[in-house]
């Protein structure tokens, strides 16, 4: 079964700084699809970036960009010029490409932001 | 266009009473799926609807169930609730089937004590 690890359970960092959060997967399927989801205080999981695993080229949207590597079964994700909106708890998450599988949580990052 | 609404916010049971929750996706999005989130487990998936047919199932007894009505709006049952059901109960709607890179839109969920 497919296992997402994230070893980090707090970060922070400093507002305009840069932060890299990890994320490790355990799969031995060859296409995937992996996303990092926000949860703010509010509850509501938010999509900040995806990547497909075929795509050699990392993912970026915006301050948000990804460092993917399929060998390594790594998948971080940096924030740049960190913003004080962007405190919230971090999800990584993988989803197999076959129909009939779900999406697996990593256990989640929390980053504070100082001003 | 509205969001993912999912009914009551907060909910507080006792031991062997049964909930129904409730989830509205995105008007025009056909997949429902649910994901339970404690402190212990984090987000585990429970499952997935798609015009009105269960796709997908996560590893929960069988007190768990749903089901997805024509206007794709989403019920999720627990019944003989146990203390360990206490969680968060998130909802979560796309246009397409969740095996795809189909991003996915959470609602705030619905806080589930059991006491």
């Amino acid at each position: 079964a497919q296992t997402v690890t994230q070893s980090q359970p707090e970060m922070s960092v400093q507002e305009a700084e840069t932060v890299t959060l990890s994320c490790t997967y355990d799969t031995s399927e060859s296409d995937y699809y992996l996303f990092w989801y926000k949860q703010p205080p509010s509850r509501q999981m938010i999509l900040v970036i995806r990547q497909e695993a075929y795509k050699q080229q990392n993912a970026t949207e915006n301050r948000f960009s990804v460092n993917f590597q399929k060998a390594a079964k790594s998948f971080s994700l940096k924030i740049s010029d960190s913003q004080l909106g962007d405190a919230a708890m971090y999800f990584c998450a993988y989803r197999s490409a076959d129909d009939n599988n779900d999406m697996r949580f990593g256990a989640g990052t929390r980053l504070t932001v100082k001003p | 266009k509205a969001g993912v609404t999912q009914t009551p916010r907060y909910l507080i049971k006792t031991r062997g009473q049964q909930v129904t929750l409730s989830c509205s996706p995105i008007s025009g999005h056909r997949s429902v799926s649910w994901y339970q989130q404690t402190p212990g487990q984090g987000l585990q998936f429970l499952f997935e609807y798609f015009s009105e047919t269960q796709r997908n199932k996560g590893n929960f007894p069988g007190r768990f169930s749903g089901r997805q009505f024509s206007n794709s709006r989403s019920e999720m049952n627990v019944s003989t609730l146990e203390l360990g059901d206490s969680a968060l109960y998130l909802c979560a709607s796309s246009s397409q089937r969740v095996s795809t890179n189909e991003k996915l839109f959470f609602g705030s969920g619905t806080q589930l004590s059991v006491l």
